[in-house]
């Protein structure tokens, strides 16, 4: 199975501040790399699909980047509605795995 | 209007099987355009990953769960079908229905979630 990592596992960041997350795969995965944000009670909701590409409806200050085996998900200015637990998923090849999540509270 | 809805016993008895189904409005679950899985995430922990079933009707499932679970289609009801026998605590988690689309495989609907939860 390929393992995914996440770093930081959490972080607590003010309201426009700019946040970073980084997602590490075992082996490379290419560009098969999605990252979903959760929050407690609610499905989960797909922000960016394929490494870079924003899922329709999600704010533009999303945005994620990378290949092979080193993925970010920025969110360029944090606003109240973002704090949330992030996941990345690889789907390079079964079974799908997804990180460990970083959670990200308000400092 | 959510398109994925959950359904089934929340309580299981550990050794028996979980039963959920998934309720497809937002669509024809015999779409060419989609593929259909299970996610499920126990308290406190990550998502895992359970199995996917395709729109040819191919199963793809976690070997980490291959031995104990089944994922089937019933296109006349609209739903697809999640069983998993010989159940411990460990399965205890919360069950989400999921719709696959595109080249990465993206979940871009998710059922709102069930918690079953496993009694001894």
């Amino acid at each position: 199975d390929i393992q995914m990592t996440q770093s930081p596992s959490s972080l607590s960041a003010s309201v426009r501040d700019r946040v970073t997350i980084t997602c590490r795969a075992s082996q490379t995965i290419v560009n098969y790399l999605n990252w979903y944000q959760h929050k407690p009670g609610k499905a989960p909701k797909l922000l960016i699909y394929g490494a870079s590409s924003l899922q329709s409806g999600v704010p533009s200050r999303f945005s994620g980047s990378g290949s092979g085996t080193d993925f970010i998900l920025t969110i360029s200015s944090l606003q109240p509605d973002d704090f949330a637990t992030y996941y990345c998923q690889q789907t390079y090849s079964t079974p799908f795995t997804f990180g460990p999540g970083t959670k990200v509270d308000i400092k | 209007q959510l398109p994925l809805q959950e359904s089934g016993p929340r309580l299981v008895k550990a050794s028996e099987t979980l039963s959920l189904t998934c309720t497809v409005s937002g669509g024809s679950i015999s779409s060419s355009s989609h593929s259909w899985g299970w996610i499920r995430q126990p308290p406190g922990k990550g998502l895992e990953w359970i199995g996917t079933l395709s729109y040819s009707g191919s199963t793809f499932y976690n070997p980490s769960l291959k031995s104990r679970v089944t994922i089937s289609v019933d296109t006349s009801k609209n739903q697809f079908s999640l069983k998993l026998n010989s159940v411990t605590a460990a399965d205890t988690a919360v069950y989400y229905c999921a719709r696959i689309f595109g080249d990465s495989y993206q979940v871009d609907f998710w059922g709102q979630g069930t918690l079953v939860t496993v009694s001894s």
